[in-house]
């Protein structure tokens, strides 16, 4: 069955960097690619980008160029997002979510549990 | 902002039926599928409608979608206390390659 596990919660300073991870499990990594998804503390669901796991090129949402880094690892079927110069309004939960495409029409599938970035001194 | 539009909430009584609206413009409903996602507190996202109306398997017929023009529209029939969730619209704009999400309707089950 169809997986992604997201690496646990993290409280980190403003300034500082986080990396999560979605590892993933249950088909085949490079068949789909793989969005981001953030849901900051009582709001609802913001899209942050995509990255096509076969060439490895991210797309990301407006407000979310320059700090915000999307990477693979396509032989433990891990996608990654790298978040720098973390900020007090970056606290929020960060979802993975598989993206199936038919045709030109895309929408996410399966989801990881998400996870919790704290930003805080 | 959210590019879709929905009500913060919406409530009905056990047994009865309610609609949620998503409401977006010609370049992101209009000219793209919607889909629908139900989020309980504390938990993740699930994918509940694709493709305007395609329920993935598992997603009771209760549960029902459907669009026309630049608007869309979730129905649940038959209401529980346990369909008390947040449901999101979404859409995929396939020339910008990016997605869009509303800004999420609640749903209380009086």
């Amino acid at each position: 069955q169809v997986q992604l596990l997201q690496s646990g919660s993290e409280l980190k300073e403003p300034g500082a960097s986080v990396k999560v991870s979605c590892k993933t499990s249950g088909y085949t990594f490079t068949t789909y690619g793989m969005s981001w998804v953030r849901q900051a503390p009582g709001q609802g669901l913001e899209w942050m980008g995509w990255i096509n796991t076969n060439t490895g090129n991210p797309t990301l949402a407006q407000g979310f160029a320059g700090r915000f880094v999307f990477s693979l690892d396509t032989s433990v079927s891990t996608a990654y997002v790298q978040i720098s110069s973390l900020k007090a309004e970056d606290t929020a939960i960060y979802y993975c979510a598989r993206l199936f495409c038919s045709g030109t029409n895309c929408w996410f599938d399966f989801w990881g549990q998400g996870t919790m970035v704290i930003v805080s001194s | 902002q959210s590019v879709l539009t929905q009500p913060p909430s919406v409530s009905a009584a056990p047994g009865q039926k309610v609609t949620i609206s998503c409401s977006g413009g010609s370049s992101n409903i209009g000219n793209n599928y919607v889909s629908w996602y139900q989020q309980f507190p504390g938990t993740a996202p699930k994918l509940l409608i694709y493709e305007n109306n395609k329920r993935p398997s598992g997603i009771p017929d209760r549960f029902s979608g459907s669009k026309s023009g630049t608007s869309a529209t979730l129905g649940i029939t038959g209401l529980q206390t346990g369909d008390e969730a947040d449901y999101y619209c979404g859409t995929w704009d396939s020339g910008l390659s990016a997605g869009f999400f509303g800004g999420g309707t609640r749903l209380t089950v009086l």
